[in-house]
């Protein structure tokens, strides 16, 4: 089973501030089959970024996803209101997929 | 529009049984990977069981191998789990998510809002 480490746990910071989310994976994940999601308070997650760096349709540019091997990062450029939520990360490439523990982005 | 719809879900004693539905539709149900993931209340996600767009190619987390099946109707644009021996552990929201591809290696493009599942005395 792959393991995914997310880092940190929670992440306070203000709009317009830039936030680097981090996922560590063990053992390594091909980047192919990486992804980020965002989920709301009381609303289902929403796919964010796949393949480790695309973005999905209609995710504003703000998000960007890099990484590969052991180690991914979600960047929100310029944080908005809206983009405070929790994040997982997960891999789809080796049953089972599993999704990291969250990162908790809240306002500072 | 996409949209999934999931039903099925309530109070269940332990030991027990249900199924869960998801009716699709706004896209072509049979060319698309389908998945059901769970999330216990207050925690986070975890995924439960993916099948290919035929159907044909199924997989399991540990914690659910045999004891939940899923399976789809096609004619029907119907994801299915059936949930048997449920334990208490078993408890939470339970999402249905369609596959960006045909195929189980892919992510997880649309979900839908979820059905609860609670299994207590």
């Amino acid at each position: 089973e792959i393991v995914l480490t997310q880092s940190p746990g929670t992440l306070s910071l203000s709009p317009g501030e830039r936030a680097t989310l981090s996922c560590r994976a063990s053992p390594s994940v091909n980047s192919r089959y990486f992804a980020w999601y965002q989920q709301k308070a009381g609303q289902a997650p929403r796919l964010l970024i796949y393949g480790a760096s695309s973005r999905a349709t209609g995710i504003p540019d703000r998000f960007s996803g890099s990484g590969s091997g052991t180690d991914f990062t979600l960047t929100i450029s310029r944080l908005e209101p809206e983009d405070f939520a929790v994040y997982y990360c997960q891999q789809y490439g080796s049953s089972p997929y599993t999704f990291g523990q969250g990162t908790k982005l809240e306002i500072k | 529009e996409v949209q999934l719809l999931e039903s099925g879900g309530g109070l269940v004693q332990p030991g027990g049984s249900l199924r869960l539905s998801c009716a699709a539709s706004g896209f072509t149900f049979n060319i698309h990977g389908m998945s059901w993931v769970r999330q216990a209340p207050g925690k986070g996600l975890e995924w439960v069981s993916t099948t290919s767009g035929s159907g044909s190619s199924t997989f399991y987390a540990d914690s659910v191998k045999g004891r939940f099946t899923i399976s789809r109707d096609n004619s029907k644009n119907t994801l299915y789990l059936q949930l048997n021996s449920l334990r208490a552990e078993d408890t939470a929201l339970y999402y249905c998510a369609k596959l960006f591809g045909y195929y189980t290696e892919e992510a997880f493009d649309f979900w839908g809002q979820g059905t609860m599942v609670t299994v207590s005395s």
